[in-house]
């Protein structure tokens, strides 16, 4: 049964740059949620995909967006980075929406901006 | 608004002692969830547990147990005869209806031999 996979595990960009960071959702999950981690703190929620569509969204900037595909895995986009980007990206998913179901987390991605 | 509030940045014991992990959270909803994610050094969120807002009833996993009081607000986290495979970083957690989960800036645990 495998759990959430994200890719790449590692990424070095300049600033300016673009970047894409991908997950797929443990089997069974159908909603998918993305957090920031910035080194010493708690993940900070970006934005929830579920049916394809943005049901939730954190207090990041339009910079920061999403899709998630007919097969439920998602990417997250990050536009013009800036060097406080910087941090771990969590991948995390649960099965439905709403009902505060426990989500299933990703090793992360972690975006290195130079 | 919703906040959860992990006092404990830092925390370090001697393998064997008990050890508890403090959460207060704010909402205003009646309808929550709280929860608890272990961090270990490799970096994934593992899932421990989750509480509705309906049931305070207190519950215990070998040798972790949980305390929630809605009259303080309060969701802590008891290890008992702690373990070296213990120490990681500790994220108490709240949500409402929308999933959109709020973490606590986490406690970090040490557990020495």
């Amino acid at each position: 049964d495998a759990g959430v996979t994200q890719s790449p595990t590692h990424l070095i960009k300049t600033r300016g740059q673009q970047v894409t960071l991908r997950c797929s959702p443990k089997s069974g999950h159908d909603t998918v949620s993305w957090y920031q981690q910035a080194l010493g703190q708690g993940p900070q929620f970006i934005f929830q995909y579920y049916e394809e569509e943005e049901r939730q969204r954190g207090n990041f900037p339009d910079r920061f967006s999403g899709h998630q595909f007919p097969n439920y895995s998602s990417e997250l986009n990050v536009n013009a980075l800036l060097l406080g980007d910087s941090a771990l990206y969590l991948c995390a998913s649960s099965s439905g929406w709403g009902g505060g179901q426990p989500q299933h987390f990703g090793d992360g991605t972690r975006l290195s901006i130079l | 608004a919703q906040k959860v509030t992990q006092a404990q940045t830092e925390i370090s014991v001697v393998e064997k002692e008990d050890v508890t992990l403090d959460c207060v959270y704010e909402t205003r909803d009646t309808t929550y969830y709280l929860f608890w994610y272990k961090q270990p050094p490799s970096g994934e969120l593992v899932f421990l547990i989750r509480r509705n807002s309906f049931d305070e009833q207190n519950e215990i996993s070998g040798r972790y147990s949980w305390n929630f009081q809605k009259s303080t607000s309060s969701f802590n986290f008891t290890i008992t005869a702690s373990q070296v495979v213990d120490s990681a970083v500790y994220f108490c957690a709240l949500t409402l209806r929308d999933d959109k989960i709020i973490f606590g800036k986490g406690t970090r645990l040490h557990i020495l031999p």
